[in-house]
């Protein structure tokens, strides 16, 4: 089955800095990689996508990159703010829509 | 905007017993999902379910497990005898179709086994 590998666990970044989290997957058949931001207490929300025909996408402040031969994909935040801290999930979703999590990555930025 | 409804949002039940969690799909989605996160911990597959039949499950998705639809606008997930191990945030979610469409998640469900 898929496995979805992410790094960093933990990240903590001053406002205003970047912040990139990278994942990798296993399974050649996943061809929709969502990205989600999770709040305390809240369900995953989709922040940006990507599909496996595209090598990147960027919606203001994020963006998502691709490489389908190396199978990894990385979220980009730029000009990062205090309420960007959250845990952050890459997932890889199969044809049939079994979506596979990343272990999370924990963003902090400081003020 | 339309959203993922889920109730209740805490359970709390004895080990040994059966718990129902409900969930209210966005109206126009036809493909439903269940995912569970136990505290501090990774969202996991449990279920995707289409046309009244499960589509794919996980081997989390054992016997004890299962869904349903009820009627138009219910979606739910039957834990038939509760273990400890069953406590977790569980998930619904719906899409428009399956595969490349994005999956708009409920705010979950608490469940406590004690």
């Amino acid at each position: 089955g898929e496995n979805v590998e992410q790094h960093p666990s933990t990240l903590s970044v001053q406002e205003g800095d970047s912040a990139v989290i990278k994942c990798t997957y296993s399974d050649s058949a996943s061809n929709y990689f969502p990205w989600y931001k999770q709040e305390l207490g809240k369900g995953p929300q989709l922040i940006i996508d990507i599909r496996s025909n595209v090598g990147e996408k960027k919606d203001q402040r994020i963006a998502v990159t691709l490489n389908k031969t190396a199978k990894h994909f990385s979220l980009h935040i730029t000009e990062t703010q205090p309420e960007d801290s959250a845990v952050y999930f890459c997932a890889a979703s199969e044809p049939a829509g079994k979506s596979t999590f990343g272990d999370g990555t924990t963003l902090t930025v400081k003020p | 905007e339309p959203e993922v409804t889920q109730t209740p949002s805490h359970q709390v039940t004895q080990m040994g017993q059966e718990v129902i969690l409900r969930c209210v799909p966005i109206s126009n989605h036809l493909y439903f999902y269940w995912y569970r996160q136990i505290l501090g911990q990774k969202v996991e597959f449990l279920v995707s379910f289409y046309n009244n039949e499960i589509s794919e499950k996980s081997e989390i998705f054992d016997d004890q497990f299962s869904v349903e639809r009820p009627d138009g606008s219910n979606f739910t997930l039957k834990i038939r005898s509760t273990k400890l191990e069953d406590s977790a945030m569980y998930f619904c979610a719906s899409s428009v179709e399956s595969g490349t469409y994005e999956q708009y998640f409920g705010p979950g469900t608490r469940l406590t086994v004690t």
